[in-house]
């Protein structure tokens, strides 16, 4: 069993919906999260960073931690075709940024 | 413009041939890493750096080499390349505060 589980998609959502995309983790250690998105043929660039339980807001963004049941979600509201890439989420025991394990992906496409 | 940089972007080579991808970063971070990715596994770790001559071995290590002699520079050596070795490789760098900042990747393939 993957550390890190995340359902590889592909999610295609219409224009407008509201996404959910998610990650389960067996590492009970793990207390920092963070969701990056990939763009076709580009390197992975954060999108969201929390420690610990609780929901983080960030525009159209919403992260949530629930560490009690080892499961982390990303909410996209609004989506717009820009948001088609490759999510990935992250976790990490330290806050370096330096020992990262990721998920494997979810491919998302938004279409107008 | 604060950037992590890899050379080169693709690379055919052959198996057994000695190569160097090279990452460098302009942030002055102390923290670098390599990851590779391959479709279904996401990206693991192959070595991280914590400092100038401070390396360690990450999750997948075998068959890789890395040096820290600078604190920009991070390189990948492959010493003797094999086929599983091809995948998409990415260097990252962070400060110590959580993000880490991704080069755009090396594509290499093996033959």
């Amino acid at each position: 069993q993957k550390e890190v589980e995340q359902d590889p998609g592909p999610l295609s959502v219409p224009e407008g919906a509201i996404v959910s995309l998610n990650c389960t983790y067996s590492n009970s250690a793990f207390q920092y999260f963070m969701w990056y998105r990939q763009y076709s043929r580009k390197g992975p660039e954060l999108l969201m960073y929390t420690y610990s339980s609780g929901n983080k807001e960030d525009g159209r963004f919403t992260a949530q931690v629930d560490k009690s049941s080892k499961y982390i979600s990303l909410f996209i509201r609004d989506s717009q075709p820009s948001d088609s890439a490759t999510y990935l989420c992250a976790m990490s025991e330290n806050n370096a940024g330096n020992m990262l394990t990721f998920g494997g992906g979810t491919r998302l496409m938004v279409k107008p | 413009e604060a950037q992590v940089t890899q050379n080169p972007r693709y690379l055919i080579t052959v198996t057994g041939k000695k190569l160097t991808v090279t990452c460098s970063q302009n942030m002055n971070h102390e923290y670098m890493s390599w990851y590779r990715q391959d479709p279904g596994l996401g990206l693991r770790q192959i070595y991280y750096s914590m400092n100038v001559e401070v390396t360690d071995k990450g999750d997948v290590p075998e068959g890789y080499k890395v040096s820290r002699k600078e604190k920009r520079n991070f390189p990948l050596i492959l010493e003797s390349p094999s086929p599983n070795q091809t995948s998409l490789y990415f260097c990252a760098s962070s400060l110590g505060t959580g993000e880490a900042f991704f080069g755009q990747g090396t594509r290499l393939t093996v033959v």
